[in-house]
């Protein structure tokens, strides 16, 4: 059964980094591509980037200078680590695998 | 970027109604374009990949096509479980992109 579970901070400050885990099971990340996306309150979805089952990563031109995405294939892993956040990327945060979905983490810019 | 836009935004329908939501691309996409459903509060749920291809488990009343650059999702009847947000998604390029979204709700 494949499953993806978001995990991290609720709260980040402004201008600080968030780092989110995305646990999966049930696949392998060598052989699947795994994307976060992001949906501000009240707001569509915004696809945040993806890192590909060779390892390549891509990022929505918008963030690609905050943002890097990572993995460690031998605890099913996926990270998200994005820097000098500010109260636009307030959002629920899902990793996804498209045909699944974690269930989101919100995340909330704020002093 | 590829640019992904949506109509209409929102629409109201009657139950048993035919109803189509349309996104189009501003370069080829093939046929690389997801439809996604959402409700409050629940993450998204793929409904049509490859643009016409049914994903796993979703009623047989949603189908997807394609005319050029212009992608459609239709339900052939509505029904009440069908009110939701629906998004479009274009893969071809490795920059992915969502549609603004259509806001379904019962008339």
């Amino acid at each position: 059964q494949v499953q993806l579970k978001e995990s991290g901070p609720g709260l980040v400050q402004p201008s600080q980094t968030l780092s989110l885990t995305c646990t999966v099971s049930g696949f392998s990340l060598t052989s699947n591509s795994v994307h976060w996306v992001r949906q501000p309150p009240g707001k569509g979805l915004e696809w945040v980037g993806a890192i590909w089952s060779g390892g390549s990563t891509d990022y929505n031109s918008a963030l690609k200078s905050r943002l890097s995405i990572s993995r460690d294939t031998s605890k099913s892993q996926v990270f998200l680590k994005m820097n000098s956040l500010q109260t636009e990327d307030t959002a629920i945060y899902f990793c996804t695998r498209l045909d699944s979905w974690g269930q989101g983490v919100m995340v909330t810019v704020s002093s | 970027d590829i640019q992904m836009t949506q109509s209409p935004s929102s629409m109201s329908a009657s139950l048993g109604d035919r109803v189509t939501i349309t996104c189009r691309a501003s370069q080829d996409i093939g046929n690389y374009l997801s439809w996604f459903q959402q409700k409050p509060g629940k993450s998204p749920r793929r409904m049509i990949y490859g643009a016409t291809n049914l994903a796993a488990g979703v009623p047989s009343r949603f189908s997807g096509s394609r005319s050029g650059s212009d992608y459609s999702l239709t339900i052939s009847s509505l029904e009440s479980e069908d009110m939701a947000i629906y998004y479009c998604l274009q893969s071809i390029q490795y920059l992915n992109t969502f549609g603004a979204g259509t806001k379904l709700e019962l008339k």
